[in-house]
């Protein structure tokens, strides 16, 4: 079990342009999310896939995010345009329900800072 | 619109002492809590879960109480060590549904030797 991986850990970018940040979930896990993390904030919800199928998106999720699952394995999430209040950690995190339950299992995030 | 308050926003607490952690929520559908510790420059690390069918969930040094009809949880960490020092928050979900997480503003932790 590798955990959660995330691509790249940092990213600095000037605004307007297009940014796309990779997770590779847990091998068995086929549920899938992304959260944004802003200073002094808990994780919010961004969008949330099951296998390659993405079942919903936050109104956070502006029309300049987008994002993918397209074999039911890794996802990618790009913004377009990049805004200055895109400045956040992004995390991804993956989960394989058990009854009742569904534990999610964190990524390190993605850092991205828009100059 | 905050489903889910974590009112502490930092506790210190003595080495070997108990650590309590406090977390609110409104929404009464929650079903499932879960508690996570988030150290700088890391993704959130999984600690403990509740379901709403238990009032009580321990592993190890880490417990997890529910009040539902107060709509409360807390952590209760024992014995407290420097290494617990961190961000802790407290989530929670309806197991129908979206299964997205809902998370607390978080309470850092500072242990002091």
């Amino acid at each position: 079990d590798t955990g959660v991986s995330q691509n790249p850990r940092h990213k600095i970018t000037k605004r307007g342009q297009n940014v796309t940040f990779r997770c590779d979930p847990i091998s068995e896990h086929n549920r899938l999310y992304w959260y944004r993390q802003t200073l002094g904030q808990g994780p919010e919800f961004l969008t949330y896939f099951q296998n390659e199928a993405q079942l919903e998106k936050s109104r956070l999720l502006s029309d300049r995010f987008s994002a993918e699952r397209p074999k039911g394995s890794f996802s990618t999430l790009e913004i377009q345009r990049t805004e200055q209040g895109d400045s956040a950690m992004y995390l991804c995190a993956s989960s394989l329900p058990r009854g009742y339950t569904d534990t999610q299992y964190f990524g390190p995030g993605t850092r991205l800072t828009v100059l | 619109d905050q489903q889910v308050k974590q009112n502490s926003p930092s506790l210190s607490v003595q080495e070997g002492r108990i650590s309590i952690l406090n977390c609110d929520y409104t929404n009464s559908m929650f079903d499932y809590f879960l508690w996570y510790k988030k150290y700088p420059a890391e993704g959130p690390t999984f600690l403990i879960s509740i379901s709403s069918i238990k009032d009580k969930n321990e592993d190890g040094r880490f417990t997890v109480f529910l009040n539902k009809s107060a709509k409360h949880l807390s952590l209760h960490i024992v014995p407290s060590q420097p290494g617990d020092s961190a961000v802790y928050f407290c989530a929670a979900s309806t197991t129908s549904g979206t299964y997205k997480y809902i998370f607390g503003t978080g309470t850092r932790l500072k242990v002091l030797a």
